[in-house]
């Protein structure tokens, strides 16, 4: 079965542009996490979808913003881009069923460098 | 607030010899999951064992296993016969149920293990 992919795997925007980002989960996971890290702040949950509907959202700003398809790929966007938004962005992929012991897989995750 | 504390940085270890990297965790919570993941130098985060809160049982992988002190709410990851391809971050990672799902990771800030030849 194929893991998680992200892609593009590096992006180098300069600061107020825009950046969209994909995730293919692996099939027949319906959940899709997204996470920021950096060195400073480690790994910070961004938000996930399920069954294309926002489920759960961390304390990001509302420049951070995603979605889901019905085929389960999830996209997020990032819109007037900031320094501090240079990151890896990694995004994870589960069942997301409820009364089941999960586990969320993660994607090799896309280097965006703001400049 | 849930918090997950990884309070060494970083620590080595010689080849086929074992080491214990700590976790500490801080929840009013009493079903939870705890999680241990790898991320090694080419940035794929992998998972490496998985521990639910319900079971007392110390979960094991081959050469990893858990120690899970609920009481003391602490979950440190052993590793056994080490090898340089143990070489990684590893980070300690906790979730929730939300409405019966399991909610998103709260992270430590990780351990950087060197394994040396």
């Amino acid at each position: 079965k194929a893991g998680v992919t992200q892609t593009p795997r590096y992006l180098i925007k300069t600061r107020g542009q825009q950046v969209t980002l994909s995730c293919s989960p692996i099939s027949g996971h319906r959940s899709v996490s997204w996470y920021q890290q950096t060195p400073g702040q480690g790994l910070q949950f961004l938000f996930e979808y399920f069954s294309e509907t926002q489920r759960n959202k961390g304390n990001f700003p509302g420049r951070f913003s995603g979605r889901q398809f019905s085929n389960s790929r999830s996209e997020m966007n990032v819109s007037t881009l900031e320094l501090g938004d240079s990151a890896l962005y990694l995004c994870a992929s589960s069942l997301g069923l409820a009364g089941y012991t999960d586990t969320q897989y993660f994607g090799p995750g896309t280097r965006l460098t703001v400049l | 607030a849930q918090t997950v504390t990884q309070s060494q940085p970083e620590m080595s270890v010689q080849e086929a010899e074992t080491v214990t990297l700590s976790c500490t965790y801080d929840t009013s919570e009493n079903n939870y999951y705890l999680f241990w993941y790898k991320q090694p130098p080419s940035r794929q985060m992998i998972l490496v064992i998985r521990q639910e809160a319900y079971k007392q049982q110390n979960a094991t992988e081959n050469r990893f296993s858990v120690n899970f002190q609920k009481a003391a709410k602490s979950f440190s990851l052993k590793i056994s016969d080490s090898q340089l391809g143990d070489t990684a971050m590893y980070f300690c990672a906790f979730t929730m149920l939300y409405g019966g799902s399991q909610g998103n990771l709260i992270f430590g800030k990780g351990t950087k293990l060197s394994v040396k030849p």
